[in-house]
């Protein structure tokens, strides 16, 4: 079982519409949760963090952790074709952070 | 603001050569450093971290070194590399206590011929 998991996708999804990312994580005693955005022969960006359960809003990005079912997700409301990239969610358990293989997001125009 | 310079962006290297790339920060003290490989179409793979000078883990034993001579320098050596070590080598810095966010270089995309 990987530590980290997500759906490869591709997710697609038209202009303007939620994209729903999903992620679920293994280790129990995960601290804390990241999203990072990776474009295309790019490196990683981080676009969220979060550390409780609950949702975190940052303008048109939400993080929800839920730690009893173990599932990270990534919501992004009014997607723009700009937001067609790999999205990675890594989880901080121990002394590292590990990263799930990504889900590539289309959004169509 | 802080910032992450990695270099070179991209190298070809033959098998069996050695390998050295660099990574500074500047605008922030005593960061922890990591460096990552990423193969093509997969994850992060954490390959080494250091919380300070000369301190250095590394969670996967490979063909690969990682030193800190100074506190905002890290480098990722080899002394022969193989076909396997191909990939994109990402450095990345964070403060405080490790479970807090960890920005990325623009990485250096190696392939061994």
């Amino acid at each position: 079982q990987k530590e980290v998991e997500q759906n490869s996708g591709p997710l697609s999804v038209p202009e303007g519409a939620i994209a729903s990312l999903n992620c679920t994580y293994s280790d129990r005693g995960s601290q804390s949760f990241f999203w990072y955005r990776q474009y295309s022969g790019k490196s990683p960006e981080l676009i969220m963090f979060i550390y409780s359960n609950g949702d975190k809003e940052d303008g048109r990005f939400t993080a929800q952790l839920n730690k009893a079912s173990q599932y990270v997700s990534l919501l992004i409301r009014d997607s723009q074709p700009s937001d067609s990239a790999t999205y990675l969610c890594a989880a901080f358990s121990g002394s590292r952070l590990t990263f799930g293989e990504g889900t590539q997001l289309t959004v169509n125009p | 603001s802080q910032t992450i310079h990695q270099w070179p962006a991209t190298l070809v290297q033959p098998v069996g050569s050695p390998l050295s790339l660099e990574c500074t920060v500047e605008g922030t003290s005593n960061p922890n450093l990591y460096w990552y490989r990423q193969a093509a179409g997969r994850g992060l793979q954490l390959l080494f971290y250091s919380v300070g000078i000369g301190q250095i883990s590394s969670e996967v034993p490979q063909n690969l070194s990682a030193s800190r001579p100074q506190d905002r320098q890290f480098i990722l050596s080899s002394k022969k590399l193989l076909l396997s070590d191909s990939g994109f080598y990402l450095c990345a810095w964070s403060v405080g206590q490790l479970n807090q966010p960890q920005h990325f270089g623009d990485g250096t995309r190696l392939s061994i011929l």
